[in-house]
């Protein structure tokens, strides 16, 4: 079962453009909720995190939105770049150790 | 910045034989970690470790073990290795406490033929 859903799969976006990629949970339980970028033949890498008494957090162009109620989050890539093209992972930490992990999202950024 | 090693990049193994994975980090972490990446199945937890000698079970340890004999170098074993075994495998450390990030290795591609 699939702890944190992720959508879409694959993106494709122009150059100047938005990526928006969304996550779902169900565990109220999760307390912190970071993403990750992951380019070819490298290990993922944190991108951006938040808390979940936060609603937003910028870092750059990139902007995480949380939704406590509705359960949800989703990563904007304002100003999209190619150099942003690569594959991003959200994901969910429980108490203690575990993170749970989305399937990912393959973003190409068109030039 | 936090390093965190795995010893090889690709692997080519046979049904069959015991394989080891070896990942060591340097930022003195409490907290490793062992991971599968499939597409389309995102990463999957196999293994995790607190503390030396210690381990828990992840969401899909069968056919697996673990190994920590020291705090910076968490190793994985595959018993008897199996083609469905083929796949992605990443390390990763963290500290305890708190929000803290995991900190990924680049991965070994492994291949079971």
């Amino acid at each position: 079962q699939q702890q944190v859903k992720q959508s879409p799969q694959s993106l494709i976006v122009q150059k100047g453009g938005i990526s928006i990629i969304n996550c779902a949970y169900e565990n109220t339980a999760f307390d912190y909720f970071p993403w990750y970028q992951q380019f070819p033949g490298k290990g993922p890498a944190l991108l951006i995190a938040i808390r979940p008494d936060v609603s937003e957090k910028k870092e750059g162009r990139f902007t995480i939105s949380f939704n406590k109620s509705a359960k949800q989050f989703s990563l904007h890539i304002m100003d999209s770049q190619p150099g942003d093209s690569a594959t991003y992972f959200c994901a969910a930490k429980a108490a203690g150790n575990q993170f749970y992990f989305g399937t990912g999202t393959s973003l190409t950024v068109i030039p | 910045d936090v390093k965190v090693t795995q010893s090889s990049r690709y692997l080519v193994k046979r049904t069959g034989e015991k394989v080891f994975l070896e990942c060591v980090q340097d930022m003195d972490h409490e907290n490793m970690f062992w991971y599968r990446q499939d597409p389309g199945l995102g990463l999957r937890l196999i293994y995790f470790s607190y503390d030396v000698k210690m381990k828990e079970k992840g969401d899909i340890p069968e056919g697996y073990s673990v190994s920590r004999e020291k705090k910076e170098r968490f190793s994985l074993i595959l018993e008897s290795a199996s083609t469905n075994q083929t796949s992605m495998y990443l390390c990763a450390s963290r500290s305890t406490g708190g929000n803290q990030p995991q900190h990924f290795g680049d991965g070994t591609r492994l291949s079971i033929l």
